[in-house]
């Protein structure tokens, strides 16, 4: 079975300035996609970014960047130039790759960072 | 286009009694999951629908159970309910097609057990 840990429960960071959150993950797949998802105070889960394992170069998206370790299972998300609609709660998460068409998406959460964006 | 809707957005029961979630997916999606998110944990899989199937399932009780109807809409039933289901649960949908997709979230409804 795969898990997912974050060990940082809460962080804070200055508006404008950049984090990083944290996520290691145990799994024995060698073909696998991780995930970050933010969880706003309204509730409603988005994907910030994905990244497929097979692939070397770490994924961005916009201010939203991502270190991949495949090695060390080692998923982390920075954040540059933090905006006060990054409040929120992150969630790193693991999905295994599976071969048939599609295959079944069962994705597992790890227990998520509360991050604050200070004015 | 409409997101994945959940209905109701709140609601309260009282130990043993039964409950009944709806989610709508996203147009043109086909797979819904559903998840339990408890108070301050991340979501936790509870099981997935696929052509009117149960395709996967996580560590939940058979006091959980589902269905998924033609139109991809699906549903959540919690028998005999306890303290310990109080949470938020979330329905995701997706496109089994064309490999590993995003999942789409609702906003959750949020069960209250007393």
């Amino acid at each position: 079975a795969q898990t997912v840990t974050q060990s940082q429960p809460e962080m804070s960071v200055q508006e404008a300035e950049t984090v990083t959150l944290s996520c290691t993950y145990d799994t024995s797949e060698n073909n696998y996609y991780l995930f970050w998802y933010k969880q706003p105070p309204s509730r409603q889960m988005i994907l910030v970014i994905r990244q497929e394992a097979y692939k070397q170069q770490n994924a961005t998206e916009n201010r939203f960047s991502v270190n991949f370790q495949k090695a060390a299972k080692s998923f982390s998300l920075k954040i540059s130039d933090s905006q006060l609609g990054d409040t929120a709660m992150y969630f790193c998460a693991f999905m295994k790759h599976v071969t048939r068409s599609g295959g079944y998406q069962k994705v597992t959460f790890g227990t998520g960072t509360k991050l604050q964006v200070i004015p | 286009d409409a997101g994945v809707t959940q209905s109701p957005t709140h609601l309260i029961k009282t130990r043993g009694q039964q409950v009944t979630l709806r989610c709508s997916p996203k147009s043109g999606h086909d797979t819904v999951s559903w998840y339990q998110q408890a108070l301050g944990q991340g979501p936790q899989f509870i099981f997935q629908y696929y052509e009117e199937e149960e395709r996967q399932r996580g560590n939940f009780p058979d006091r959980f159970s589902g269905h998924q109807f033609p139109n991809y809409s699906s549903e959540l039933n919690v028998n005999a309910l306890l303290l310990g289901d109080s949470a938020l649960y979330l329905c995701a949908s997706s496109r089994l097609a064309g490999g590993p997709g995003e999942l789409f979230f609702g906003e959750g409804s949020r069960l209250t057990v007393l």
